[in-house]
């Protein structure tokens, strides 16, 4: 069974500062993982997703990388904003399976303070 | 947002009752998920569709069902509602093409009284 861990679970930042989060899986037969960010009371957004043939994926200040022979995948924001602060999640999608399931991680709350 | 959207957005009811929380979208995806949130469980799967009256269990299904008679709406019936289905309810739609990528609604916050 599929297990995601995300470390830390909680940061806070002064603004201006570059930041990694961190996501491990346990099984690394996965087709993709997905990054969601979550603002409280609302619904998941999709940030980046990484193929499992991918090292790594870029949006902006956001960039994500995937090792799957560690079971380890990292979300680096670059020059953080407190526009920035919300909940982070990652999400791996199982392979052979043609549903796709998501396994989700508790996710990481960010904080950037001015 | 994909052009998903979920009715009611807040609802309040008492245990026993039934209750139907409904997802809709406007770009014929053919695989569309029910997910809940809860503080130290994250999100999990309850049911997903793959396709018109094609449906089947997710990790936590139980006390759950679902239907699907159009493309465009999912609906999650929850048969006798109980204080352990307290929860915030996402819907979920995956992305045509390879990639699987999924979108989520705006979610349902549902209380049982």
């Amino acid at each position: 069974k599929q297990e995601v861990t995300q470390i830390p679970a909680a940061l806070s930042v002064p603004e201006g500062e570059n930041l990694v989060l961190n996501c491990s899986f346990t099984d690394s037969a996965i087709y993709n993982l997905q990054w969601f960010r979550q603002d409280p009371g609302k619904g998941l957004t999709s940030l980046l997703l990484i193929q499992s043939s991918q090292r790594e994926q870029t949006s902006g200040r956001l960039n994500a990388s995937l090792d799957k022979s560690s079971g380890r995948s990292t979300l680096y924001i670059a020059a953080s904003q407190p526009g920035d602060s919300a909940t982070y999640l990652c999400a791996a999608r199982a392979g052979g399976t043609s549903y796709g399931k998501l396994t989700f991680g508790q996710g990481t709350i960010l904080t950037v303070h001015p | 947002d994909a052009g998903i959207t979920q009715s009611p957005r807040h609802k309040v009811t008492e245990t026993g009752t039934p209750v139907t929380l409904r997802c809709h979208q406007t770009e014929n995806h053919r695989y569309m998920y029910w997910y809940r949130q809860d503080p130290g469980h994250g999100l999990r799967l309850i049911h997903y569709s793959y396709g018109v009256k094609d449906t089947d269990k997710g990790e936590v299904s139980d006390g759950y069902s679902v239907s699907r008679s159009k493309t465009e709406d999912f609906l999650l019936t929850l048969e006798s509602a109980t204080s352990s289905q307290t929860s915030v309810y996402f819907c979920a739609i995956r992305a045509s093409g390879g990639t699987y990528e999924q979108y989520f609604g705006p979610g349902t916050r549902l209380t049982v009284t």
